[in-house]
């Protein structure tokens, strides 16, 4: 199976400034299948990318996905209070469907 | 505007069954793919399977010797089934769907908590 690496595992920032966000697969994924949810306490994960770099219905355009391969990167750019949660990427080029450990991005 | 809600027992025994049905409204779940995803507290994401609207299933090979994902079409229900639970199986279990079998998951519902517990 796929593992997807995610780091960092913290992200301290403050509003305004950019979140950069890595994850690494074990191996190529298949057409770029890859993901990026955020997830907030209590709350089911929201999809924010899919195709490795597009947006889902109503993300704003600046959070931002790119990459290939097995290397691929969500950006979000001025951070707005309501960012701050866990981000996890997933693949889905085959199975089984796995997703990373996650990264956290809170207020610093 | 389609929505998932889940249903489940709340708290199993362990080594018994656990039982989880997933309610589709504004939509038909006769199409499309629809999935179980679980979350352990305070930890990752992790696939369960997903049934096709053909009705054809994909499971985690860690855990296909004990699951069952199966549709009412009627109902416009998926349920999900895993036997055997242990403490491990304590987890948060959502419903998604995807609208392709090599799809990102679109639409989750709320989750469902099921603590395996004597």
């Amino acid at each position: 199976e796929i593992v997807l690496t995610q780091s960092p595992g913290t992200l301290s920032l403050s509003p305004g400034e950019t979140a950069t966000l890595s994850c690494r697969a074990s191996q190529s994924v298949w057409k770029n299948s890859l993901a990026w949810y955020q997830q907030k306490p209590g709350q089911a994960p929201r999809l924010l990318i899919y195709d490795a770099s597009s947006r889902a219905t109503g993300i704003p355009d600046r959070v931002r996905g790119s990459g290939s391969g097995t290397d691929f990167t969500l950006t979000i750019s001025r951070l707005q209070p309501e960012d701050f949660a866990v981000f996890y990427c997933q693949q889905y080029g085959e199975s089984p469907r796995t997703f990373g450990q996650g990264t956290k991005v809170e207020i610093k | 505007q389609v929505q998932l809600q889940e249903s489940g027992p709340g708290l199993v025994k362990p080594s018994e069954t656990l039982s989880i049905t997933c309610s589709v409204s504004g939509g038909s779940s006769s199409t499309l793919y629809w999935s179980w995803i679980r979350q352990p507290p305070g930890k990752g994401l992790e696939w369960i399977g997903y049934i096709s609207f053909s009705g054809s299933t994909n499971y985690n090979p860690s855990l296909t010797s004990r699951v069952t994902i199966s549709q009412d079409t009627s109902t416009n229900q998926f349920s999900l089934r895993l036997n055997s639970v242990t403490t491990a199986d304590t987890a948060v279990y959502y419903c998604a769907r995807g609208v392709a079998r090599y799809s990102a998951f679109d639409i989750w519902g709320q989750g469902t908590m099921v603590t395996v517990s004597s």
